[in-house]
This record gives C-alpha cells, sequence and structure tokens, in this order.
C-alpha cells in the first residue's frame, strides 16, 4: 500500500534561510508524487508534481524537489525562505488505481524576520 | 474565475441533525473528491466519484452520502450529525485517465457540531 513520511510535523526558519521540508514514501509501484502548500484558512495549492520525468521538479514560489529513488524520498526545498511562505505542506502519493491521494500529515513552516 | 468552489465556508449545527455541502467545479474535469481534514489537519480521502465508478472509503461512516446532479457538481450529505464529524471538508476535482492524478482543491467548509 501506498504511504507517505513527513519527518518533523514543524520546521521554523529565518527569513532567507534555506527551506528543507521532508518527505519520504512507500509505494509498490512507481510513484506519483506530490507537493501541496494550505495557507491559513484556505484550500490546498499544487506546489509542484513528479510524474517519472526528469527527478529534479521545478514548482511555484521558488520552491523544487527532487525525487530519489534509493532513499524512496521526495524532499522539498527553497533557498531563500520569505515571511509568505509560512504555511502548513503537504506531501502526497497518487494511489495506484488513480482514485485518491494519500497525503502525509503535513508540515507547518514558520518564518521569522 | 473560482475553479472549484464550497458552499457554505463555515457550517455550525447540533448534533443528530442533517446538513449538506455543495461542491461547483468549472475546470470541466469528470472526476471529483471530498476530503476530510480533522483537528490534527490530517487529510484523509472520503469518496471519489466519476460518471462512471462510486469509490467509497470504507472507514466512512454510511451516515455521509455523495450526491452529483452533474458532472460538475458533487454534493455531501451527512445524516444524524455527531460530534465527531466537526472538521474541515475539502471538495477537489482532477480528470480521469491520468494516473498522476493532480487534483484541484476548493477552499474547505468548516463543519463545527455542537
Amino acid at each position: 500500500a501506498q504511504s507517505v513520511t513527513q519527518l518533523g510535523s514543524h520546521v521554523s526558519v529565518s527569513e532567507g534561510a534555506l527551506v528543507l521540508l521532508r518527505c519520504n514514501y512507500s509505494s509498490s509501484v512507481p510513484p506519483y508524487l506530490f507537493w501541496y502548500v494550505q495557507y491559513p484558512n484556505q484550500g490546498l495549492q499544487l506546489l509542484l508534481k513528479y510524474t517519472s520525468a526528469a527527478t529534479l521538479v521545478k514548482g511555484i514560489n521558488g520552491f523544487e524537489a527532487e525525487f530519489k529513488k534509493s532513499e524512496t524520498s521526495f524532499h522539498l526545498t527553497k533557498p531563500s525562505a520569505h515571511m509568505s511562505d509560512a504555511a502548513e505542506y503537504f506531501c502526497a502519493v497518487s494511489d495506484p488505481a488513480g482514485t485518491a491521494l494519500i497525503f502525509g500529515k503535513g508540515t507547518t513552516l514558520s518564518v521569522s524576520s | 474565475d473560482t475553479a472549484v468552489s464550497q458552499t457554505p465556508k463555515y457550517l455550525v449545527t447540533q448534533m443528530g441533525n442533517d446538513k449538506s455541502i455543495k461542491c461547483e467545479q468549472n475546470l470541466g474535469h469528470d472526476t471529483m473528491y471530498w476530503y476530510k481534514q480533522d483537528s490534527k489537519k490530517f487529510l484523509k480521502i472520503m469518496f471519489s466519484y466519476n460518471n462512471k465508478e462510486l469509490i467509497i472509503n470504507e472507514t466512512v461512516p454510511n451516515r455521509f452520502s455523495p450526491k452529483s446532479p452533474d458532472k460538475a457538481h458533487l454534493n455531501l450529505h451527512i445524516n444524524s450529525l455527531e460530534l465527531g464529524d466537526s472538521a474541515v471538508y475539502f471538495c477537489a476535482s482532477s480528470t480521469s485517465g491520468r494516473n498522476y492524478n493532480e487534483q484541484f482543491f476548493g477552499p474547505g467548509t468548516r463543519l463545527t457540531v455542537l
């Protein structure tokens, strides 16, 4: 069965610092992986997705993620954090039938000035 | 233009009542979903539905039922509301036939059962 584990429920960085949010997956088939962001009191917005093309995926707002099959990881990074990046981040994997997304438990990113 | 919309945004009701949440998408997608986000922000699929098939998460009580009058709408009906139903409910949509299943989410409906 597919599953996703996000390490660290809360990550705090200073403005301008590197952002690293960790995601490891478990999948019986080649996975399709996603990062979504949820700003307070809003729905989820897709940041980026991996669909078996390039292993380094660039998304919106300066975020990118690298698919590493050997490590079963899909960590999200951003070179320089902005205050506006403070939000909840979810890693997700598509189930084999493509009928649903299976989400990790989320990581809250806090950015301080 | 809102891609996926939900109404109401907030819903406060008493235990035992029956309520509905509406969802509409204008993306031309043929598959729609309902997710529940609990107080710990954990998101879990409740239903996925297209004009061919309804897939129900087996853990969802039968008090919850999706109803789709057409491809652009998937409403969620909840009977005999319980305290544990308090959560944020998200509607989403996508195009079927794509394994990578990129989904677009609505803004959510915060349900509070008193």
